[in-house]
């Protein structure tokens, strides 16, 4: 069964902490993974991974895929009080083009 | 406008009653999905469909059917609702050409009593 499985659940920073949010996924036929960030609303697209070792950034946000070990994590640097959000890894797989999402990491960063 | 746009955005309803949630998109997209987000749980696929004539259970459908009007319009149907239908429902679109983006309308809350 194909699975992706965040951590932590949740998490709670003072602003200006940097904090890493995991994204571990088993699925058949690997095509992508993307980052979401959801506040009160509609989850947003942050990022799209496909490679292996190639960082994407933006801003104070970044993040990584490593193909091999199956994992990504989300970097977010000099956090601030609207970093506070749930996001969300989501990996699509190729032939089904299915998205399958994690739970989801809760973070809040305090004033 | 959105992109992708939900109605109702709220929902209230007792149970046994038939529901629809209806979807359009403006994107030109050719795949929908509907997917259901309870607290602690994320966000779990429903249905999904590639084109009017194609469409896929997702994880959970029990409960629940679609129907895809046209390449723009995909909706969800409860046919009879129970409590545990309450949640927030979210459709979204991607496109098979260039990067598969998910794109998500702004959700709809359903309260079944």
């Amino acid at each position: 069964e194909d699975k992706v499985v965040q951590s932590p659940l949740s998490l709670v920073v003072h602003e200006g902490d940097t904090v890493t949010l995991n994204c571990s996924y088993e699925v058949t036929n690997f095509r992508s993974l993307l980052w979401y960030k959801q506040e009160k609303k509609a989850p947003t697209f942050l990022f799209m991974l496909t490679s292996s070792g190639i960082e994407k950034k933006s801003g104070r946000l970044s993040s990584i895929l490593d193909k091999k070990e199956l994992f990504s994590i989300l970097n977010i640097t000099a956090t601030q009080t609207g970093d506070s959000a749930v996001y969300l890894c989501a990996v699509e797989t190729s032939g089904t083009y299915k998205y399958i999402f994690g739970t989801g990491t809760r973070l809040k960063v305090l004033a | 406008d959105a992109d992708v746009t939900q109605t109702p955005r709220n929902r209230i309803t007792k149970t046994g009653k038939r529901i629809m949630l209806e979807c359009s998109q403006t994107k030109g997209h050719d795949r929908m999905y509907w997917y259901r987000q309870d607290p602690g749980l994320g966000l779990r696929l429903i249905y999904y469909s590639f084109d009017v004539k194609d469409i896929n259970k997702g994880e959970i459908s029990d409960g629940y059917s679609v129907s895809r009007q046209a390449q723009a319009k995909f909706s969800l149907s409860l046919e009879s609702a129970i409590p545990n239908q309450t949640a927030l429902y979210f459709c979204a679109t991607s496109t098979r050409a260039g990067a598969n983006v998910l794109t998500f309308g702004a959700g709809s809350r359903l309260t079944v009593l």
